[in-house]
């Protein structure tokens, strides 16, 4: 089964067009919910940490929320640089094991 | 800032033949991770390594594969016996405690012909 599903699988705006990207988790215990970028041929670069519901992180033109059910990472007036793999994973465990989702592949046009 | 380095980027083997990829994750860290991604899919937990041994390991992490800190600096995931489907991108990771900061290297993009 799914535990962590993203939605849409692939976004596309254009430059300054503000949206959110989904993360919707089933995990019992989260332990926390991590957002990483992730760009074509590299390896996941990391963006947040959200431990608790109600958190709010930002950075730059990127701001992730969590609730007890789903994480949302709002993009700002995005850039064409902002275009990746927005990737969302949580850990449950004690032994730290990531469980990612497929990703949201965003696309920004200038 | 600090960096985990993967090597080769870039690896093509035989089918049957055993390969080694290899890691230097960041020097104060103390958590070691593999995962996997195969082309399209989803990135995926192989194994986690702390204290010089195994804590977890997926399904897919079977009897073919092996892990080992051979010294201070390196991290290294072992094929015995590579098929087909170990086909993938293969990323070390590593943290300072888990649940904190995983940060993931390069990637070494292992091609099984």
């Amino acid at each position: 089964e799914d535990q962590v599903t993203q939605s849409p699988e692939a976004l596309r705006l254009q430059e300054g067009e503000s949206s959110s990207l989904n993360c919707s988790y089933t995990v019992s215990g989260l332990r926390g919910l991590f957002w990483y970028r992730q760009d074509p041929g590299k390896g996941p670069e990391f963006l947040f940490t959200l431990y608790s519901a109600g958190e709010e992180k930002e950075k730059e033109r990127l701001k992730a929320t969590l609730t007890k059910k789903e994480s949302f990472l709002h993009i700002t007036a995005p850039k064409p640089e902002d275009s990746a793999t927005y990737l969302c994973a949580v850990v449950y465990n004690q032994g730290g094991k990531l469980i990612f989702g497929q990703g949201t592949e965003l696309s920004v046009k200038p | 800032e600090p960096e985990v380095t993967q090597t080769p980027s870039h690896q093509v083997t035989q089918m049957g033949q055993e390969v080694i990829l290899r890691c230097v994750p960041i020097s104060n860290h103390l958590y070691f991770y593999w995962y996997r991604q195969i082309l399209g899919q989803k990135v995926e937990f192989l194994v986690s390594f702390y204290n010089n041994e195994i804590s977890e390991k997926s399904e897919i992490f079977d009897d073919q594969f092996s892990v080992e800190r051979p010294d201070g600096s390196n991290f290294t995931l072992k094929i015995r016996s590579t098929k087909l489907e170990d086909s993938a991108m293969y990323f070390c990771a590593s943290s300072s405690q888990p649940n904190y900061g995983y940060t993931f290297g390069s990637g070494t993009r292992l091609t099984v012909v």
